[in-house]
């Protein structure tokens, strides 16, 4: 089975242009998760939905991010505008939930420059 | 407060010898769960070995291996036999209330970056 496939990989953006990252979790996955990684706060939960329904999103930053997951095999991580600071590496994972170690399964990550 | 705390930002060890990455967590749910992920320079996140609060022994996976001491909230990875390959990033990360199915959300430590040298 493939697994997290993310997309694009590397995304080059100016300040105040919209962004849209893709994610497709493993087949079967009931949980998915979004994530960012930066040098100076490290890897942070942002988001995860559990079947489709959002679950808690008090990682989002502010109104600027929104995620979205319209059916089981499709969720995307929008940004609107963008900002310099927004420039990180967005990792989006996903799980089984069905047994209790549920380990997560990440996806190559979307390097992201905002410019 | 931080939930986990990686005290150690780099570690250099020699191949075929044993390296111990530290990790400490602060929590006051009686259940939770302990993981490591390796983070290897081409950026992806591999998970290596779970730890539950309830569990009896300590978590072994192949190489590596869990020093779990819960009473000083530690879980410290044992990674034996060194290998080049085993170079990258380490995370420690907790999700708390794993009876409770509908928590799932991992909080990462900040990290150890272990070079293997040959």
């Amino acid at each position: 089975d493939a697994g997290v496939i993310q997309s694009p990989r590397h995304e080059v953006t100016e300040m105040g242009q919209e962004v849209t990252l893709r994610c497709k979790p493993i087949s079967g996955h009931d949980y998915l998760f979004w994530y960012r990684q930066t040098m100076m706060r490290g890897l942070e939960l942002l988001i995860y939905f559990n079947n489709n329904v959002p679950i808690d999103d008090s990682g989002m930053p502010e109104d600027r991010f929104s995620a979205k997951m319209p059916n089981a095999s499709f969720s995307t991580l929008k940004i609107q505008p963008s900002e310099p600071r927004d420039s990180a590496v967005y990792f989006c994972a996903s799980s089984q939930g069905r047994d209790r170690i549920d380990e997560q399964y990440f996806g190559p990550g979307t390097r992201l420059t905002v410019t | 407060a931080q939930k986990i705390t990686q005290t150690q930002p780099g570690m250099f060890v020699q191949e075929k010898e044993a390296v111990t990455l530290d990790c400490t967590y602060d929590t006051s749910d009686p259940s939770y769960g302990l993981f490591w992920y390796k983070q290897p320079s081409s950026g992806e996140m591999i998970f290596l070995i779970y730890q539950g609060s309830y569990d009896q022994q300590n978590a072994t996976e192949g190489r590596y291996s869990l020093n779990f001491q819960k009473a000083r909230k530690s879980a410290n990875l044992v990674i034996s036999a060194s290998q080049l390959g085993d170079s990258a990033m380490y995370f420690c990360a907790m999700r708390e209330g794993i009876v409770d199915t509908g928590r799932r959300a991992l909080t990462f430590g900040s990290g150890t970056r272990l070079q293997v040298q040959p």
